[in-house]
């Protein structure tokens, strides 16, 4: 099965630049989504197809996707962008989501 | 816009089925274009697909899950719904129904209900 590999955790400094990683086998050949998730909610789609972004969601949010690294990159990170963050793609018919990756802003 | 509830018992017993309703509002499940999903996470873990269904019935299942899993839809009540047979503790999780885009080639889940907290234990 498909499987996506996620940094347990990542900081980043107020007004600095995160990037949070997903790899996988070629995953550059495959479409990529992220979500974020506060603690007690919902995950929300803040990225579709390697570098969408839904109506709503802030232009700091971008990603990209090449080779075997999907990347979530958020600019001028805010205290609010706390969060864990996961990727997911679509496999042999099945969903997969990545283990999840913890922001923390400093 | 559309927004997804989920509903059902918060404690299921050992070996008994759990069952799971998700109801649909600001839009119709009848209207086609999206699959409807059911998603689970652990305490303190990661996400975990259940599977989906289609408004006509189609239903996809995560092979891991697929022996234990019916996933049905209900269009006059604008609902679908799961259930999960022979339950054990590993099946307490919080429960997620989410709608995802009908595509050729992926699927994305947006939005999501706010998820229910179902635990297995006697």
């Amino acid at each position: 099965s498909y499987e996506l590999t996620q940094p347990l955790s990542v900081s980043v400094a107020l007004g600095q630049t995160a990037r949070i990683t997903c790899g996988g086998n070629n995953i550059g050949s495959k479409n990529v989504h992220w979500y974020q998730q506060k603690p007690g909610q919902a995950p929300v789609l803040v990225i579709y197809r390697d570098s969408n972004r839904p109506s709503g969601i802030p232009e700091r949010f971008s990603g990209s996707n090449s080779g075997n690294t999907a990347t979530l990159t958020i600019s001028r990170a805010q205290a609010g962008d706390e969060a864990d963050y996961y990727c997911q793609v679509w496999d042999s018919s099945t969903e997969v989501f990545g283990g999840g990756t913890k922001l923390t802003v400093l | 816009q559309v927004q997804l509830q989920e509903s059902g018992p918060g404690l299921v017993k050992p070996s008994q089925t759990l069952s799971l309703t998700c109801t649909v509002s600001g839009g119709s499940i009848s209207s086609g274009g999206y699959y409807w999903s059911w998603i689970r996470q652990h305490p303190g873990k990661g996400l975990e697909w259940i599977g989906y269904i289609y408004y006509s019935g189609s239903t996809y299942y995560n092979p891991s899950l697929k022996s234990r899993v019916t996933i049905s839809v209900d269009t006059s009540k604008n609902q679908f719904s799961l259930k999960l047979s022979s339950v054990t503790a590993a099946d307490t999780a919080v429960y997620y129904c989410a709608r995802s885009v009908v595509t050729a080639t992926d699927n994305w889940f947006d939005p999501w209900g706010q998820g229910t907290l179902v635990t297995v234990s006697s």
